[in-house]
């Protein structure tokens, strides 16, 4: 099946800074993309998602760079702010069922 | 435009002991999904539904676990007896067919 690895694990930047998160997937077929953000005591909302005939999106602050042969897709959020302080998750699914295999979290602190 | 709903928000029971965890998915949303998140890691898909039809259930350990969802609209949860490993937020997830993912807030569950 597929396998998903996330780095870091733990993530502290200072406020306006940028922070990025990498992972790395497995499954070659694999095809769409999402990060997800997930605030303490909440379900994880989507922030951004790519799909694998795109190399880059972006959406104010946030971006997601896809590179399909290294198998391997980042999340950059730039000018970072405390409210983005949370744990975020990669994830990545394939065919039509789109069965998300999510990547074992980041926990971004952004300091004030 | 409501989300998706789950009750109840917590849950702690006697290992042994039988619970059911409720979904209600978004309006018009024929795919459902469960997932189990194990603290300190990304959730796990546990079943997918298409309308109330099993799309796959292969990482259910249905020695113990069983869903269903009637009328192809609202689902349970079920886990029957509990072991304290299964002490996780259960997240119930709807999407349109094979679009994004929307999560609803979870069922803490803990086992003593």
């Amino acid at each position: 099946g597929e396998n998903v690895e996330q780095h870091p694990s733990t993530l502290s930047v200072q406020e306006g800074d940028s922070a990025v998160i990498k992972c790395t997937y497995s499954d070659s077929a694999s095809n769409y993309f999402p990060w997800y953000k997930q605030e303490l005591g909440k379900g994880p909302q989507l922030i951004i998602d790519i799909r694998s005939n795109v190399g880059e999106k972006k959406d104010q602050r946030i971006a997601v760079t896809l590179n399909k042969t290294a198998k391997h897709f980042s999340l950059h959020i730039t000018e970072t702010q405390p409210e983005d302080s949370a744990v975020y998750f990669c994830a990545v699914a394939s065919g039509s069922a789109r069965q998300l295999t999510f990547g074992s979290g980041t926990q971004l602190t952004v300091l004030p | 435009e409501a989300g998706v709903a789950q009750s109840p928000r917590y849950k702690i029971i006697e290992k042994r002991q039988s619970v059911a965890f409720w979904c209600n998915p978004i309006s018009g949303h024929a795919t459902l999904y469960w997932y189990q998140q194990i603290l300190g890691q990304g959730p796990k898909l546990l079943i997918q539904f298409q309308n109330n039809g099993v799309v796959d259930d292969s990482q259910l350990p249905k020695d113990r676990f069983s869903a269903e969802r009637l009328k192809g609209v609202d689902s349970t949860l079920k886990i029957q007896p509990a072991k304290l490993e299964d002490s996780a937020v259960y997240l119930c997830a709807s999407s349109i067919g094979q679009g994004v993912a929307f999560f609803g807030q979870g069922t803490r569950l803990t086992v003593v």
